[in-house]
């Protein structure tokens, strides 16, 4: 399937640390997509990087593929409490339905 | 920035009535699909649609589930007859036609059925 598995499950730190999040799939894919969700709230999205795109940047966030190892990262720099959410990984072919895992929850202490 | 609404964001319906979700997506978006995530549990698939017909559907979408695009700026999600289980919450998207471009998400409609 094209489900992307995100690692850890739960993720503790405190504010200002950095935050790691891992993936990993089984398929090809064209993108992979990550998404935020707050509690009780809908899916934000992030930022996309392209299957020849390796490391992208988008302002505290720093995304990487290997599409060989079939792996991405998001990275969240300088935490903040406001970043406290569950975080999604979602790879993406095509037009394709996005099929979501359980995700990383990660609780930001100030 | 242009973003997918949804109304109603909160849907309460006696078991065994029919309810509507309503979904605007972003103007310029050519495909739409449907979620829903049941309390605690994952995002799961519902539909996609494009060029006024399903592109693909998932086992949890019966023939108690249709979708349907009235004009050109509304995406509905009809359920038949409600039962206990369709509690959750319903999210729409949509995306470009531009191909590698994000599924914009709505913020739901979280749906009870009493």
């Amino acid at each position: 399937s094209q489900q992307g598995e995100e690692d850890p499950q739960a993720l503790s730190i405190q504010e200002g640390e950095n935050a790691t999040m891992n993936c990993s799939y089984k398929t090809s894919i064209n993108n992979l997509q990550w998404y935020r969700q707050n509690s009780g709230r809908g899916l934000v999205h992030l930022i996309l990087i392209r299957s020849n795109e390796r490391e992208k940047h988008s302002g505290r966030l720093r995304v990487t593929l290997d599409t060989s190892k079939k792996s991405s990262s998001l990275l969240i720099t300088a935490s903040r409490a406001a970043d406290t959410a569950s975080y999604f990984c979602a790879p993406g072919k095509g037009f394709q339905k996005l099929v979501f895992g359980t995700g990383t929850r990660l609780l930001v202490s100030p | 920035e242009p973003e997918v609404t949804q109304t109603p964001s909160h849907q309460v319906t006696q078991m065994g009535q029919e309810v509507i979700l309503r979904c605007v997506p972003i103007s310029n978006h050519l495909y739409f699909y449907w979620y829903r995530q049941i309390l605690g549990q994952k995002v799961e698939f519902l539909v996609s649609f494009y060029n006024n017909e399903i592109s693909e559907k998932s086992e949890i979408f019966d023939d108690q589930f249709s979708v349907e695009r009235p004009d050109g700026s509304n995406f509905t999600l009809k359920i038949r007859s409600t039962k206990l289980e369709d509690s959750a919450m319903y999210f729409c998207a949509s995306t470009t036609e531009s191909g590698n471009q994000p599924q914009h998400f709505g913020d739901g409609t979280r749906l009870s059925i009493l």
